[in-house]
């Protein structure tokens, strides 16, 4: 069974600052992986999605990388904003159907 | 709104009731899945349909959970005699390609 962890678990950073948030994976063999963004209570928001063929992608002030040899995956957020604080899910997929979640990431952006 | 709806929102039963959950996809979208979501974790497969067929299941999808996609439009998902630890988020999605598209979730609290 593919495993998915997200380190760190939580995250307080000061407005302005750009941030990295790691994702990593047992199975290298993966067929894609999407970033979600999920506010306390709520659905899962879609961010990003990168296909194993695929290094990065891009949108407005984030990237997202994927490094399958290593398992691992990095969300970068740019001067970041006191919106963007919710908890960051990373989900990847052998086949392109069931998902395999981490645990999330919480950020907090302070003012 | 075009996004992906469930219905309802929130639901509080006491065990050992049946309770139906529905998901409503975007139009377009011939796949459809349901997570559930317990609280400081992740997402957890528990199903998918292409179009009307049920491809995959969860061994978390016990004999009590039984789920539909009648004319591959909307899906349906009943608990049947519920238990307390059946108490979570449960979620759908939707998606046509890679690319999921969640719902905002049905809180389930079973009493």
């Amino acid at each position: 069974k593919q495993e998915v962890t997200q380190i760190p678990a939580a995250l307080s950073v000061p407005e302005g600052e750009n941030l990295v948030l790691n994702c990593s994976f047992t199975d290298s063999a993966i067929y894609n992986l999407q970033w979600f963004r999920q506010d306390p209570g709520k659905g899962l928001t879609s961010l990003l999605l990168i296909q194993s063929s695929q290094r990065e992608q891009t949108s407005g002030r984030l990237n997202a990388s994927l490094d399958k040899s290593s398992g691992r995956s990095t969300l970068y957020i740019a001067a970041s904003q006191p919106g963007d604080s919710a908890t960051y899910l990373c989900a990847d997929s052998n086949t392109g159907n069931q998902f395999y979640f981490g645990t999330g990431t919480s950020l907090t952006v302070i003012p | 709104d075009t996004g992906v709806s469930q219905d309802p929102r929130h639901k509080i039963t006491k065990r050992g009731q049946n309770v139906t959950f529905r998901c409503d996809p975007i139009s377009e979208h011939n796949r459809l899945y349901w997570y559930r979501q317990t609280l400081g974790q992740g997402p957890e497969f528990l199903t998918y349909f292409q179009n009307e067929a049920q491809l995959e299941k969860s061994r978390l999808l016990s004999d009590r959970f039984s789920a539909e996609r009648p004319k591959g439009s909307f899906s349906t998902l009943e608990i049947q005699r519920t238990e307390q630890g059946d108490s979570a988020m449960y979620l759908c999605a939707s998606s046509f390609g890679g690319l999921k598209f969640f719902g905002p979730g049905t809180r389930l609290t079973v009493l």
